[in-house]
């Protein structure tokens, strides 16, 4: 069935480091894709999306584009700040127009 | 412009004990979304309502599990007897139009913890 594949966690890294996250899907079809952050104590946020191949989606520095030919929407930040750390969701949302979210990769920046 | 809300922010209860929460969706959003989100997963819907009609309800535990959006705004889901592994946190997400790359908001979620 339909899934989402995330790298896990913990990320940690110093403030300034540069940052990706790994998310896979498969495809069935051409889905869009999300990037949803959650901060502690609140509720999911959506970061950043795309809706087809090639497509960049970006926000607050961070970006991912849509690749097609390997399946992928990684998230990149090439600055990160203490105010990063979360945690952040990779989702697709598919033709039954539900929504599968990956497992969630805890980001903590130290300063 | 308000958010999602959601209560209690926060339920412990007993297995076997009945236990309900409470969302209001954001004014004018026709779509809304229960998930459960257990600890170390991602979330897993559990029931969407276009208005107060059921789109799809395929992953809801019918068995001890219930939900109702009355009006098409305000919904309440509803677990019947508790089960330690129904331990999580419950997020209500509700969007302006069905499915399309429609964003979802968010609320806090309420978190339950099954004894």
């Amino acid at each position: 069935g339909d899934s989402v594949t995330q790298m896990e966690g913990p990320v940690t890294l110093s403030e300034e480091a540069f940052l990706t996250i790994n998310c896979t899907y498969t495809a069935t079809g051409y889905p869009s894709l999300f990037w949803y952050v959650q901060y502690p104590g609140e509720g999911l946020q959506l970061l950043l999306k795309a809706t087809k191949a090639d497509d960049k989606g970006s926000n607050k520095g961070f970006e991912a584009t849509y690749r097609k030919e390997t399946t992928s929407f990684h998230l990149e930040k090439g600055s990160v700040q203490v105010s990063d750390s979360a945690v952040y969701f990779c989702a697709r949302l598919g033709g039954t127009y539900k929504y599968i979210f990956g497992t969630g990769t805890r980001l903590k920046v130290l300063a | 412009e308000a958010g999602v809300a959601q209560s209690p922010r926060y339920k412990i209860i007993e297995k076997r004990q009945s236990v309900a929460f409470w969302c209001n969706p954001i004014s004018g959003h026709a779509t809304l979304y229960w998930y459960q989100q257990i600890l170390g997963q991602g979330p897993k819907l559990l029931i969407q309502f276009q208005n107060n009609g059921v789109v799809d309800d395929s992953q809801l535990p019918k068995d001890r599990f219930s939900a109702e959006r009355l009006k098409g705004v305000d919904s309440t889901l509803k677990i019947q007897p508790a089960k330690l592994e129904d331990s999580a946190v419950y997020l209500c997400a509700s969007s302006l139009v069905k499915g399309g790359i429609d964003e979802q908001f968010f609320g806090p979620g309420t978190r339950l913890t099954v004894l």
